[in-house]
């Protein structure tokens, strides 16, 4: 058990719609990262909010949109769904102290089915 | 964009053979993380490398870095049945900036 946790673990929905993953970091953890693993496939980093602030962004489609809030979980929402959107929805989070390069914990996943 | 290129992509093993993993990027990284993904789970941290040209060790699995920075190999000796999964290597260029994954390597080992 990493201490990160997300859910829902599981997610069917529509092409079309719209859904919300969220993401509790580990206790203490200021930094949050969301990733996509499509079926065999690597993790594809989408973005990194610090402290509440937008750190990084990869290759997060427009359709995609992400905050962390004051208590310092995430969400991930999706809209517009697209068949292709169906993937593993990785969170992680770590403390990043100082610049220093910290370890990513990640969560158990939501696997997000869009048919 | 930075790269991170990994081979090979499967490798089968038979029990008690050695495996070995590279990871090659595209640019000079300032450290090298390594993750493992069981079947079904999520990444795990295994280790992090900073220095050019650090060998590390955990029981039967051996972390090296480049002396360039730019490459990165993961060894096990004697492969058993837990080290089942696909190892995946994140560079990062800078400090304060993302990690980038190869898109990994599965290891199967047969009985």
């Amino acid at each position: 058990d990493s201490g990160v946790t997300q859910t829902p673990k599981h997610l069917i929905t529509a092409t079309g719609q719209r859904v919300t993953l969220r993401c509790s970091p580990r206790s203490g953890d200021l930094s949050v990262y969301w990733y996509q693993q499509s079926l065999d496939q690597g993790l594809q980093f989408l973005i990194q909010y610090y402290n509440g602030e937008e750190r990084a962004k990869g290759n997060i489609l427009e359709r995609f949109s992400a905050q962390q809030f004051p208590d310092l979980h995430s969400e991930l929402n999706l809209s517009s769904l697209e068949l292709g959107d169906s993937a593993l929805y990785f969170c992680a989070s770590s403390t990043e102290l100082a610049g220093r390069t910290d370890t990513q914990y990640f969560g158990p996943g939501t696997r997000l089915t869009v048919l | 964009g930075q790269q991170v290129m990994q081979i090979p992509q499967y490798q089968h093993v038979q029990e008690g053979e050695d495996f070995t993993t590279y990871c090659n990027s595209s640019t000079t990284l300032s450290n090298i993380q390594w993750y493992k993904q069981r079947p079904g789970g999520h990444p795990v941290f295994l280790i992090q490398l900073v220095k050019s040209g650090e060998v590390k060790k955990q029981k039967r699995l051996t972390f090296q870095f480049g002396e360039a920075k730019k490459n990165s190999s993961l060894h096990i000796t004697a492969t058993q049945t837990t080290d089942v999964g696909t190892y995946f290597c994140a560079g990062r260029k800078n400090y304060g900036q993302n990690f980038v994954f190869g898109p990994g390597t599965r290891l199967s080992v047969l009985p």
